[in-house]
């Protein structure tokens, strides 16, 4: 069965520190992974997105990491502010089928000052 | 003014109403989608559209049905409510992009309570 498991479910850090989540996948065939985070009371906004060729990709403070061989991949933040007090989805895309893709329950982030 | 626009952003109904939840774009895209989001569950696909003829089963579809009015309306309606359909329901949208690229934009949210 195609899942995606994200890793802690919450955290909680001071601000200023850094962080990182991770993400476990089993969707196969795989297309992409998207990151996205989704502020509370608010709909998911995209953050980055990888193929399988991609390793590394970075969006300001924000890197996301991506292992294809063992399906993993990570989100980790620099720096942290309280504006990132957020839940951080993982989205898997497969390749079969018309539409086909996979969201991660999210991990839910407080940045305390 | 915001691309993705839901309405109501909050609803309570009582079991076997009949609701409507509708969505608006102005980002031009042809692709549509709604979803429902649970405590502890990741969002899960209730219905998508490709285009205005086009309407698609996603993974939950039961006892809900859609239209799509036009390009920019996409309207989710539930013909008799049950309360496990409680819930946050958020419409998407998003390019016609080969290889699955495409990037989704979510609208707001909307909280539904059925008694």
């Amino acid at each position: 069965k195609n899942q995606v498991e994200q890793s802690p479910q919450s955290l909680i850090i001071l601000e200023g520190k850094n962080c990182t989540l991770q993400c476990n996948y089993t969707v196969s065939p795989f297309s992409n992974l998207r990151w996205y985070k989704q502020d509370t009371g608010r709909g998911p906004v995209s953050l980055t997105i990888m193929t399988f060729s991609e390793n590394t990709k970075s969006n300001g403070r924000y890197t996301a990491t991506l292992d294809a061989d063992t399906k993993q991949s990570s989100l980790h933040i620099t720096a942290s502010q309280l504006s990132d007090s957020a839940s951080y989805i993982c989205v898997v895309r497969g390749t079969s089928g018309t539409y086909k893709y996979i969201f991660g329950t999210g991990t839910r982030l407080k940045v305390l000052a | 003014d915001a691309d993705v626009t839901q309405t109501p952003r909050n609803r309570i109904t009582k079991t076997g109403k009949r609701i409507m939840l509708e969505c608006s774009q102005t980002k031009g895209h042809d692709r549509m989608y709604w979803y429902r989001q649970d405590p502890g569950l990741g969002l899960r696909l209730i219905y998508y559209s490709f285009d205005v003829k086009d309407i698609n089963k996603g993974e939950i579809s039961d006892g809900y049905s859609v239209s799509r009015q036009a390009q920019a309306k996409f309207s989710l309606s539930l013909e008799s409510a049950i309360p496990n359909q409680t819930a946050l329901y958020f419409c998407a949208t998003s390019e016609a992009l080969t290889g699955g690229g495409e990037t989704q934009y979510f609208g707001p949210g909307t909280r539904l309570l059925v008694l």
